[in-house]
């Protein structure tokens, strides 16, 4: 166990479909990340937040998604009207921000769209 | 692209042996990390070393670094069958801003 928790594990949604996972971090860390990865490859950076700003956002993000970290602290992503191709693992990671941070990983939020 | 890409894609050894697997990756880093994943989890941070060091040791793991090459390596020894999982190297480029760009990993699996 990281410290990193992640809500909720697993998610089956049917297309069209609004979800939202939520990511708590190791308290004391101001840099959150979000990565998707599927199968067989490794995770993709989508976004990360320095406190409560976000910071950058991948291309990979579309307008269908959205994330927040309201506080400084927990994160949500959000997907909307979901799509086949947006099945995979959702993973954040926190750090805290040095040169030579280590980012810890949460367990994963695995999504399934059908 | 400062993604890092993993050599082999697959390895398959046996109790006992050791284990290396490589990456390369392309502009200047201030970092290179390896994780490994197990089956369906999270990643969990092996190792770190910085740009200016050139190897780092941690318990059966020993990493290498030649950034006049920008690639390195990872050295699992006398590996155990608990070691099957995914692994992965993260370079940290120097303007990347704190993201990490990971390759399609390196499969290892551990035979008894």
């Amino acid at each position: 166990d990281t410290g990193v928790s992640q809500n909720p594990r697993h998610k089956i949604t049917k297309r069209g479909q609004n979800v939202t996972f939520r990511c708590d971090p190791i308290s004391e860390h101001n840099r959150l990340y979000w990565y998707r990865q599927t199968l067989g490859q490794g995770p993709e950076f989508l976004t990360y937040f320095q406190n409560e700003a976000q910071l950058e956002k991948s291309r990979l993000l579309s307008d269908r998604f959205s994330a927040e970290r309201p506080k400084g602290s927990f994160s949500t992503l959000e997907i909307q009207r979901t799509e086949q191709g947006d099945s995979a693992m959702y993973l954040c990671a926190t750090g805290d921000g040095r040169v030579q941070e280590t980012q810890y990983f949460g367990p994963g939020t695995r999504l399934l769209v059908l | 692209s400062q993604q890092g890409e993993e050599d082999p894609q697959a390895l398959s050894i046996q109790e006992g042996e050791n284990a290396t697997m490589n990456c390369s990756y392309k502009t200047s880093i201030n970092n290179l990390q390896w994780y490994r994943q197990n089956s369906g989890r999270g990643l969990v941070h092996l190792i770190l070393i910085r740009s200016n060091e050139r190897e780092k040791h941690s318990g059966r793991l020993r990493v290498t670094l030649d950034t006049s090459k920008k690639s390195s390596s990872l050295l699992i020894t006398a590996s155990r069958a608990a070691d099957t999982a995914s692994y992965f190297c993260a370079p940290r480029s120097t303007d990347s801003w704190g993201k990490l760009q990971f390759g399609a990993g390196t499969q290892v699996v551990v035979t008894p």
